[in-house]
C-alpha cells in the first residue's frame, strides 16, 4: 500500500506557482521522498527527490518539513504542459533496499489558462 | 524522450492468447522494471531485473513472466489472457539498483487490449 496521502486534484493558474502537498507521517529514517509525474497516459517522469533538506532542480523545488512527516512540491511558474498527475512516493535507499516504486493515486494538477 | 523504448505501442488480442512485450533500457542501465497501469488498480509494480537476474517481485500473476537478456533488453510474457489484463504496461530502467541518484526512466508504454 502507498505510504503517502495526497489531495486527489488541484487547480493552478498558468504562470503562478503550484504547491502540491504530500503527507507521509509514517516515513522511516532511511526513506526518501520522491516525486514523479504522469502526463496523460505517458510514462511517469522523475521530478525530484530528497531526504530532509530542501532540494531544487531545473524542474521544481521540494520542501520537506523538519519532522519529515510531510512535504510540498513547488512548480514555480506552472504552464499548461505541467497538467499531469503528480505522485509522491517514499522509498528506502541503501544496500539491499528494494527499488520498486509504490504509486498511490496522486494529485491531478490542472493548470488553467 | 527518456531513452527507454517499448514495442509494440498498441496490442489487441483475444482472451486466452499469449503476447510478448519488449523493452530496451537506456544505454548503460542495468536495471529494468515492469509496471502495469489499469483503471481500477492504478500503477502497480510487477517485477525488476538487474543485469539478467530477477531482483524484486511485486503483484505479478503466475500467468505472467519476464526475463532480461544478455544485451539487457527485457521481455514481459503474458499468457492465458483475460479481459482484466487490458492495461498500459510500462517498462522503466535505472543505472543501478540502489543508491542516491537512482531515479527510474520510463518508456512510453504498451497499451494492451484483450477482447
Amino acid at each position: 500500500d502507498a505510504k503517502t496521502t495526497q489531495p486527489p486534484s488541484m487547480d493552478c493558474a498558468e504562470g503562478r506557482a503550484a504547491n502540491l502537498p504530500c503527507n507521509h507521517s509514517t516515513i522511516s529514517g532511511n526513506e526518501y521522498v520522491y516525486w514523479y509525474r504522469q502526463i496523460h497516459s505517458q510514462g511517469p517522469q522523475y521530478i525530484i527527490h530528497g531526504l530532509k533538506n530542501n532540494e531544487t532542480n531545473e524542474m521544481a523545488s521540494l520542501i520537506i518539513t523538519e519532522d519529515r512527516k510531510s512535504s510540498t512540491l513547488i512548480l514555480p511558474h506552472a504552464t499548461l504542459r505541467d497538467t499531469a498527475v503528480y505522485y509522491c512516493i517514499v522509498r528506502p535507499l541503501g544496500r539491499g533496499a528494494t527499488n520498486k516504486l509504490i504509486f498511490g493515486t496522486g494529485t491531478l494538477l490542472a493548470v488553467q489558462p | 524522450d527518456s531513452g527507454v523504448t517499448q514495442t509494440p505501442k498498441h496490442l489487441i488480442t483475444a482472451t486466452g492468447q499469449r503476447v510478448t512485450l519488449r523493452c530496451s533500457p537506456r544505454s548503460g542501465d542495468l536495471s529494468v522494471y515492469w509496471y502495469q497501469q489499469s483503471l481500477d488498480q492504478g500503477l502497480q509494480f510487477l517485477i525488476q531485473y538487474y543485469n539478467g537476474e530477477e531482483r524484486a517481485k511485486g503483484n505479478i500473476l503466475e500467468r505472467f513472466s519476464a526475463q532480461q537478456f544478455p544485451d539487457l533488453h527485457s521481455e514481459l510474457n503474458l499468457s492465458s489472457l483475460e479481459l482484466g489484463d487490458s492495461a498500459l504496461y510500462f517498462c522503466a530502467s535505472s543505472a543501478v539498483t540502489s543508491g542516491w541518484n537512482n531515479e527510474q526512466f520510463f518508456g512510453p508504454g504498451t497499451r494492451l487490449t484483450v477482447l
